[in-house]
């Protein structure tokens, strides 16, 4: 019940295209529900965030879709570029908890120029 | 600000052998965290600690202690190596108190271990 599943496990897409990550979960007390990205050699960052209390998120390309019936939320890069290249984690907390988050097992995006 | 910082970057143990890791963050922040990369496995949580002087176990801690005498440093020991432990580690941390809409954790630039 505390796990996020998420694929695929990677990801190969077109300059200009549409990438589309997805992660599912089981424990409904989660409360926010962050993605992460990360570069070869460095630890990963925050990237964009969701509430259970929208069902959409926008940040300039990126945008988390989140469906709270179905307990799955999904990360949407528009016009992905190769600089996009990069694995990405979803993730899961409780935030009037300890905080630890439940990570996904990550997805490695390749866009080819 | 260096935000979080570990040492070192890179470390190769023989089986047996003892290492400490460290962790040190400049942000007055509560909630430290060790984490492992494994190919396929995401983030796996090792130790937490929610203040000084306080630690937790998270979902792989066996192998593994450790220590927060400081507010702004956390440190992870393997006293006896073994080659299941070779992986990246990753410390993060994040602000609690106070802590308001902000739940991200900052993250590290990791360590890779590889014991032989």
């Amino acid at each position: 019940q505390q796990q996020v599943k998420q694929s695929p496990q990677s990801l190969i897409v077109q300059k200009g295209g549409i990438s589309i990550i997805n992660c599912a979960y089981e424990n409904t007390a989660f409360d926010y529900f962050p993605w992460y990205q990360q570069f070869p050699g460095k630890g990963p960052a925050l990237l964009i965030a969701i509430r259970p209390d929208v069902s959409e998120k926008k940040e300039g390309r990126f945008t988390i879709s989140f469906n709270k019936s179905a307990k799955q939320f999904s990360l949407h890069i528009m016009d992905s570029q190769p600089g996009d290249s990069a694995t990405y984690f979803c993730a899961a907390t409780i935030t009037s908890g300890t905080y630890k988050y439940i990570f996904g097992t990550g997805t490695r995006l390749k866009v080819l120029a | 600000n260096a935000g979080v910082t570990q040492t070192p970057k890179f470390r190769v143990l023989k089986t047996g052998q003892s290492m400490t890791l460290l962790c040190a963050q400049d942000m007055n922040h509560e909630y430290m965290y060790w984490y492992r990369q494994d190919p396929g496995m995401g983030l796996r949580l090792i130790h937490y600690s929610v203040g000084e002087g306080t630690t937790a176990k998270g979902e792989v801690p066996d192998g593994y202690n450790v220590s927060r005498l400081k507010k702004q440093n956390f440190l992870l020991g393997l006293e006896s190596a073994a080659p299941s432990q070779t992986s990246v580690y990753f410390c993060a941390s994040d602000w609690t108190s106070g802590r308001g809409s902000s739940y991200e954790q900052y993250f590290g630039p990791g360590t890779r271990l590889t014991v032989t």
